[in-house]
């Protein structure tokens, strides 16, 4: 069983180039996500998508884009990417929002990333 | 302030031991509490979730709310050394949209 997977594992970047993480997950989820987690701060959502077609901000938007590409992929883009955006970037999915009465969030295996 | 507070750790334990693990809160709308496990180098996975408060228990864990007080606990019996990770609580408010919000997690270490 797959779940969701995302890509690359691990990168390095240099300051001001842009990448893009992918995700995808194959247990048909109308719902995905992308956080970000930092020692000391837990996991802080970065966008969302409720559904396929759509995309929200989350708590820490700014520097991010993100594609809802179709139901089953989300991918995040860095722009420019700066040393603040060092950090483990984890892919989420459920089935539906919201995310309590039992609703799994189910997270990927993260993407660590440097920026330097 | 913290919407969520929960203590980083690390806590360390003998094998057997009883692990005691709790998060605070200040949002009084929060209504759903979950707690995620998370080995090291590896996404979180949900490990139990409760609705208002009360207690619930499944295995080895058990997990109590406390609304009045604002606080969650995560207790963990005849802890074993694959309890070792670290321990995010997460909570979501009875309403639509998406507010979920994690804890900072705490690292458990249980030694055989």
């Amino acid at each position: 069983n797959a779940g969701v997977t995302q890509t690359p594992k691990f990168q390095v970047l240099k300051t001001g180039q842009s990448m893009t993480l992918q995700c995808a997950q194959d247990m048909n989820h109308n719902s995905m996500y992308w956080y970000r987690q930092d020692p000391g701060m837990g996991l802080r959502l970065i966008y969302y998508s409720a559904s396929e077609g759509t995309t929200d901000k989350g708590e820490v938007p700014n520097g991010y884009n993100v594609s809802r590409l179709n139901k089953r992929e989300f991918s995040l883009r860095l722009e420019s990417a700066a040393p603040s955006q060092t950090s483990v970037y984890f892919c989420a999915s459920s089935e539906f929002l919201p995310t309590g009465s039992g609703n799994t969030i189910y997270f990927g295996e993260g993407s660590w990333l440097t920026v330097v | 302030q913290k919407e969520v507070e929960q203590d980083p750790g690390p806590l360390s334990v003998p094998e057997g031991a009883i692990v005691s693990l709790n998060c605070t809160y200040s949002n009084s709308a929060f209504q759903y509490f979950m707690w995620y496990r998370q080995y090291s180098r590896k996404g979180p996975e949900l490990l139990m979730y409760t609705y208002s408060s009360g207690n619930k228990e499944d295995g080895r864990f058990t997990a109590q709310v406390d609304k009045s007080s604002k606080y969650i606990s995560l207790f963990i019996r005849d802890s074993q050394p694959s309890d070792s990770a670290t321990y995010l609580c997460a909570m979501t408010p009875n309403t639509g949209g998406f507010k979920t919000i994690f804890g900072a997690g705490t690292r458990l270490f249980v030694k055989a």
